[in-house]
Parts: C-alpha cells; sequence; structure tokens
C-alpha cells in the first residue's frame, strides 16, 4: 500500500552520482509536507538519512542529499561507494493523517 | 543514547490477535511533540506505516488498517504496545517501532525489529 512511487532498483560505478526520486501526490508531498529519506543496508533496520527534505543527521556523509519540488522529491548520492549499497525509502505525511513510505529503491554499486 | 527495541511473540496462528511491546530509552513520551509508531516490512517488501502515538495521547492509524489495530502507551515504563487483531498469513513481517515528532513527520531512531510469521 506503498503512497509514493520510487524507481525499482538505480546502479552506478564507484564514484558516480546517482540519483532516486519519490513522486507523490497533492494530498502528500504536493500539500506541503516534508519528505525523509531511510537507507536500510542489508539485513538491518532502516536509518533516518535525510530530514525535513534537505537536513542530514550528525553523522551522515555530506555525499548525500536530498531536495523537494512540488509532488515529488530526490536524493542524491554523489562519489557513489560500495558502502552505500542498501535499499532507500522516502517517507512523508498525508492529509489523511498517515504517514506514507515510498515503495523503496535498491542501490547497486557496480 | 536513544534506544527502541520490540518483543513479542515470533509465531501466531490465523486469526489469533498480535501483541507487541516497544520498550525505549534515552527520552520521555511525557515529552511535547514526541511520538512513538509503528511499521512492518513484510520478507522482501516495502516499510508499511501501520500506527503512532504521540505524548498527548493523540493516535493515527493507517486508514487500510484502522478497523484491527490499537496502540497505547504506558509512560512509567516507557513502553508503548500494538495489538493487531484477526492475524493472517499475509501479516508476516518484521515489525519495527521508531521514534516520532508532532512537528516533522520524520521517525528518527527506530528499533532493531522483530520478525512475526502467521502460519497454522
Amino acid at each position: 500500500q506503498s503512497v509514493l512511487t520510487q524507481p525499482p532498483s538505480v546502479s552506478g560505478a564507484p564514484g558516480q552520482r546517482v540519483t532516486i526520486s519519490c513522486t507523490g501526490s497533492s494530498s502528500n508531498i504536493g500539500a506541503g509536507y516534508d519528505v525523509h529519506w531511510h537507507q536500510q543496508l542489508p539485513g538491518t533496520a532502516p536509518k533516518l538519512l535525510i530530514y525535513d527534505n534537505s537536513n542530514r543527521p550528525s553523522g551522515v556523509p555530506d555525499r548525500f542529499s536530498g531536495s523537494k519540488s512540488g509532488t515529488s522529491a530526490s536524493l542524491a548520492i554523489a562519489g557513489l561507494q560500495a558502502e552505500d549499497e542498501a535499499d532507500y525509502y522516502c517517507q512523508s505525511y498525508d492529509s489523511s493523517l498517515s504517514y506514507v513510505f515510498g515503495t523503496g529503491t535498491k542501490v547497486t554499486v557496480l | 543514547q536513544i534506544t527502541l527495541k520490540e518483543s513479542g511473540p515470533t509465531l501466531l496462528k490465523p486469526t489469533q490477535t498480535l501483541t507487541l511491546t516497544c520498550t525505549f530509552s534515552g527520552f520521555s513520551l511525557t515529552t511535547s511533540g514526541v511520538g512513538v509508531g509503528w511499521i512492518r516490512q513484510p520478507p522482501g517488501k516495502a516499510l508499511e506505516w501501520l500506527a503512532l502515538i504521540y505524548w498527548n495521547d493523540d493516535k493515527r492509524y493507517s486508514p487500510s488498517l484502522k478497523s484491527r489495530l490499537t496502540i497505547t502507551k504506558d509512560t512509567s515504563k516507557n513502553q508503548v504496545v500494538l495489538t493487531m487483531t484477526n492475524m493472517d498469513p499475509v501479516d508476516t513481517a518484521t515489525y519495527y517501532c521508531a521514534r516520532g515528532y508532532s512537528s516533522s513527520s520524520n521517525l528518527d531512531y527506530w528499533g532493531q525489529g522483530t520478525l512475526v510469521t502467521v502460519s497454522s
């Protein structure tokens, strides 16, 4: 029941830049609600990566950046590293008073 | 240091009720704006938000599961409990709890998760 749409997978060589899109609607991202991104390394719990569209929690490398425009948001990973291989989920809030997650994107480092 | 940990049964039979407990430390659910929520993830699938309770006992539920869910808190024990009725094999998933806020919808700290299997 994911409300936010992400590409199933993206890949890139070490050092490259990759971006992940997150498309919502006028009842969530387009309504002005903030977008957050979570990183889930294989076999582990999700971890907050970006909050309030573009802010990084302490300890998150500045290679990770987020942006939001209209009904969509994006996560960019610059200088891709092997340790970035993980699943990434966008997350926001909806006018139905519920939290919503994206469909998830698997990032593969070639 | 902020930590959250989920506990509960690992195996249930169809139609049974699931009761999960999230025990947390490093913050208080009496602090204005703070909340604790539940999220699940079926094997190999995406995250799905279930419910969240705020410091003031305001509660939010997933619209699609609202009829089956109840979330409560015990601030004296630093615990949040989620019950889900009428469990089905499709409810097999890893269940996570996480801290949230009323001022922002981000979930900043997550528990390690607990796998619940529903099978006859």
